[in-house]
């Protein structure tokens, strides 16, 4: 099937600095991506869809300037924490639409802030 | 929008038994269910999927049955093994690129 590859799978940052997850689709173009958040043993939470060229859509409650969103191209979605703040550990998964509907997703990245 | 309730949210099965975990949703326009399954610390991982048109579609161990009417859809595993123990998500959405929502999750427990 097709390959999404998320970049970091792990990183640990300082309170107050800024950390960006690329999310790339490697053999399709996806025109949309989505962002989730992941606290242990619960389930998927959309953060935001990302669509190519356009401002990202971001779900109620989460915060546009902290978490910002870029998808340049059909291949590359980008999330920055910025300011992390320790509440900011979590696990975040990007997706992406392949053409056909279904969704593809990345490994995930596991971000924790001292 | 589309409100996805799934349950049991955690399932025991003794090994080579069934497995029976179901979801309902809220949104008439979605038309498009698959299921994940994620284990530990890894991406979820699409194993079926069934688009409102069908009722029934199964792949060798693992079957998705779908009631629009009722709007509900269920994920049946039979003759289960330990390498079945994961987290499994249903999820529900309209395509078109539209958002998923998903489910709570269910963690199945496989017994040897």
């Amino acid at each position: 099937g097709a390959v999404v590859s998320q970049h970091p799978s792990w990183v640990i940052c300082k309170s107050g600095t800024s950390v960006k997850i690329e999310c790339r689709s490697l053999d399709f173009q996806a025109t949309t991506m989505f962002w989730y958040r992941q606290f242990p043993k619960q389930s998927l939470m959309l953060m935001a869809t990302s669509n190519e060229g356009s401002k990202a859509t971001y779900e109620q409650g989460v915060e546009k300037d902290k978490f910002l969103i870029n998808h340049a191209s059909l291949t590359l979605s980008t999330l920055t924490v910025t300011s992390a703040h320790p509440e900011d550990s979590s696990f975040y998964i990007c997706s992406a639409a392949h053409g056909t509907g279904e969704l593809f997703f990345g490994e995930g990245s596991r971000l924790t802030v001292l | 929008g589309e409100n996805v309730e799934q349950h049991p949210s955690t399932l025991s099965v003794q090994e080579g038994d069934s497995a029976v975990i179901k979801c309902t949703y809220s949104d008439s326009a979605s038309n498009y269910f698959p299921w994940y399954k994620q284990e530990l610390g890894k991406r979820p991982q699409l194993i079926i999927d069934i688009r409102s048109n069908v009722g029934e579609k199964k792949d060798q161990r693992i079957a998705v049955t779908l009631n629009k009417t009722a709007k509900h859809f269920s994920l049946h595993i039979t003759e289960t093994q330990p390498e079945d123990s994961a987290v499994y998500f249903c999820a529900a959405y309209s395509g078109g690129y539209q958002k998923v929502t998903f489910g709570i999750g269910t963690k199945l427990q496989v017994i040897p």
